[in-house]
């Protein structure tokens, strides 16, 4: 089992749609979580930390379960520009620094 | 504020060929990482260093990769006899603090290809 799994893509979907991404992670100990935003043949930069009780920027919204060790992203009126790789990010072991990232989702906004 | 710098942006080589990247990190940042991104796939920490010390290396594949970081800033990473299997993009991030929940600051990448 992988230790960060996240949904196959891609997604695609029109302008104004609302999109969700889900996560799951397999190390309960884990203690930190992160969405990162990688645009094609670019680095990833982070987009949001996600926290036990939630959070939202803006149009982005994470949620995290800790019980079900599962992550989302929900982007809501989505924009030509959210177009990217959205990246599930764990931070394992408490170790620090050491992040764990997930394959990816694609998402892709069309007009 | 400057990113983190990385060099070369694109290699490519041959097959048992050795290669090096370099990385220079965000002043100040302590703590610094090589990873491996395979297309299609996520990030992959190869090592981590804190200051001029090693803090975690073991996805790093020692029987060919190395990597230094001797005065606690810039760090090289290098491939020697690299393989197919190395084609990737060669990620360099540096952070602040070594510390959990901390942001991470990527460098542009270099983009290997072994034909």
């Amino acid at each position: 089992r992988k230790e960060v799994e996240q949904d196959p893509g891609p997604f695609n979907v029109p302008e104004g749609a609302t999109v969700a991404f889900n996560c799951t992670y397999s190390n309960s100990a884990s203690q930190s979580f992160f969405w990162y935003r990688q645009d094609c043949r670019k680095e990833p930069k982070l987009l949001m930390s996600v926290y036990s009780s939630g959070n939202e920027d803006g149009r982005f919204t994470a949620q995290l379960n800790r019980a079900s060790q599962y992550i989302s992203l929900l982007i809501r009126d989505s924009k030509l520009s959210d177009s990217a790789t959205y990246l599930c990010v764990v931070n394992k072991d408490n170790q620090g620094g050491k992040l764990i990232f997930g394959q990816g989702t694609e998402l892709s906004v069309k007009p | 504020e400057a990113g983190v710098a990385q060099s070369p942006r694109y290699k490519i080589i041959e097959k048992r060929q050795s290669v090096a990247f370099w990385c220079n990190p965000i002043s100040g940042h302590a703590t610094l990482y090589w990873y491996q991104q395979i297309l299609g796939q996520g990030p992959k920490l190869l090592i981590q260093f804190q200051n001029n010390g090693v803090v975690d290396d073991s996805q790093l594949p020692k029987d060919r990769f190395s990597a230094e970081r001797l005065k606690g800033v810039d760090s090289t990473l290098k491939i020697q006899p690299a393989k197919l299997e190395d084609s990737a993009v060669y990620l360099c991030a540096s952070s602040l603090f070594l510390d959990r929940g901390h942001e991470q600051y990527f460098g542009p990448g270099t983009r290997l290809t072994v034909t």
